[in-house]
């Protein structure tokens, strides 16, 4: 079992429309949670943190799930400009670990 | 400038040749990383630096071979690299190890022939 894994996608979406997804972490012992944002041959770039009581900003919504050891996002109205790949990432400084997921395509058409 | 840098942004090299891709920060940070993203493949932590120590090295070969002289520079020396070592390889940096925020840089584009 990979230590974090997302569904790679694509996701192709029209205007307007919400999306979700998920990232499943193995280790129990992991303590900070993040979702990137990542364009076609550009840096990684930091949408939201994630808190275990849930976070809004925007559009997006993130949430933390410790006993079922999941993490969502949550896209309402996406814009053509919300296309990009999103990376979980998964933190334990324990260890100094982490953990990049491969990443979910989405493609937001007109 | 601001934020995280590195150069060359693309480098091709054989495998015979020593090259060293660079990196700085101009956050105030005390963490520095460098990561290597392969094509179709997530991001994979190498190393880890805190105050300039090196705290983590996720059993990378030894072909890689980084140096962090001060808090804002890092460098990842490469020789006698392989065909499978193309990938992009990026640097970020941030204050606290890990739990917090990593900045990130624009890459280096390697290429091994």
């Amino acid at each position: 079992r990979k230590e974090v894994e997302q569904d790679p996608g694509p996701f192709n979406v029209p205007e307007g429309a919400t999306v979700a997804f998920n990232c499943t972490y193995s280790n129990s012992a992991s303590q900070s949670f993040f979702w990137y944002r990542q364009d076609c041959r550009k840096e990684p770039k930091l949408l939201m943190s994630v808190y275990s009581s849930g976070n809004e900003d925007g559009r997006f919504t993130a949430q933390l799930n410790r006993a079922s050891q999941y993490i969502s996002l949550l896209i309402r109205d996406s814009k053509l400009s919300d296309s990009a790949t999103y990376l979980c990432v998964v933190s334990s400084t324990g260890g100094f670990k982490t953990i990049f997921g491969a990443g979910t395509r989405l493609f937001v058409k007109a | 400038e601001t934020g995280v840098t590195q150069t060359p942004r693309h480098l091709v090299m054989g495998m015979t040749n020593k090259k060293s891709l660079k990196c700085e920060q101009h956050l105030g940070h005390n963490a520095m990383y460098w990561y290597k993203q392969s094509a179709k493949k997530p991001l994979e932590l190498m190393f880890v630096y805190n105050f300039k120590e090196q705290t983590e090295n996720n059993s990378v070969p030894s072909r890689f071979s980084p140096e962090c002289p001060n808090s804002s520079h890092l460098f990842l020396h490469l020789h006698t690299l392989q065909p499978e070592d193309s990938a992009l390889y990026l640097c970020a940096s941030s204050q606290g190890i890990l739990a917090n925020e990593q900045f990130f840089g624009p890459g280096t584009r390697l290429t091994v022939l």
